[in-house]
């Protein structure tokens, strides 16, 4: 199973930009890579997720290199309204297809103003 | 914006008593999954569902946990009897993932507001 391994904790303020770095050494070939979002008392939500290179939406951008092996989520201009807890997911196939993802603990973003 | 329904949202309960938890998945949605969130740690898969068939309860603790989903829409996890190391948010995602669609689809899951569940 790839593993992944992202910060404990970051802090930041409000209006600067973000970049939370996340490696997967062990990423296979077929794999994706995933971040959710996670506010207290609810469910994890889906950000972001790409394959290579660079994707962005309207909420982030995320930046994958060639070998693949790290991935960074870049924030723009965070608010108080981004302190959450962020995860960096790298999808795995062991059920004939069906994906599985594995959860760490993920980073903890507070947002000062 | 369709959601994902939970029901309770809070529940207390002794322990070895049964408790249940229900989920209704976004419609449309073939796979469904439910994980267990311990304070301070990410989300652990329990079981995951492909329409009304388990294709992965590996991390199930079949001794005392089940899991349904008889029409393959809503869902049961049912606990009994709890333990006090049972006590954790319950969430229940869904997405459109299947074995004939692309596989990136199934990384994108959508989660509800989960079930608080305390065992004293």
């Amino acid at each position: 199973l790839a593993k992944t391994t992202q910060p404990i904790s970051m802090d930041s303020y409000e209006g600067q930009e973000v970049n939370i770095t996340c490696s997967h050494n062990n990423i296979a070939t077929n794999d994706y890579i995933t971040w959710y979002q996670q506010f207290p008392s609810q469910g994890p939500r889906f950000i972001i997720q790409g394959y290579k290179t660079k994707v962005t939406n309207e909420v982030a951008s995320l930046f994958i290199p060639a070998d693949r092996k790290s991935s960074t989520l870049s924030l723009p201009r965070v608010s108080l309204s981004d302190t959450a807890v962020y995860y960096c997911l790298v999808g795995d196939t062991p059920y004939g297809g069906y994906n599985k993802l594995i959860f760490g603990a993920g980073t903890r973003l507070a947002v000062h103003p | 914006e369709a959601e994902v329904a939970q029901s309770p949202r809070y529940k207390i309960t002794e322990k070895s008593q049964a408790v249940a938890f229900w989920c209704d998945p976004i419609s449309g949605h073939a796979t469904l999954y439910w994980y267990r969130q311990i304070l301070g740690q990410g989300p652990e898969l329990l079981v995951q569902f492909q329409d009304e068939s388990v294709v992965d309860d590996s991390q199930l603790p079949k001794d005392r946990f089940s899991a349904e989903r008889l029409k393959g829409v809503d869902s049961t996890l049912k606990i009994q009897p709890a333990e006090l190391g049972d006590s954790a948010m319950y969430l229940c995602a869904s997405s459109l993932a299947a074995k004939d669609r692309p596989p990136e689809r199934s990384y994108e899951q959508y989660f509800g507001p989960g079930t608080r569940l305390t065992v004293t």
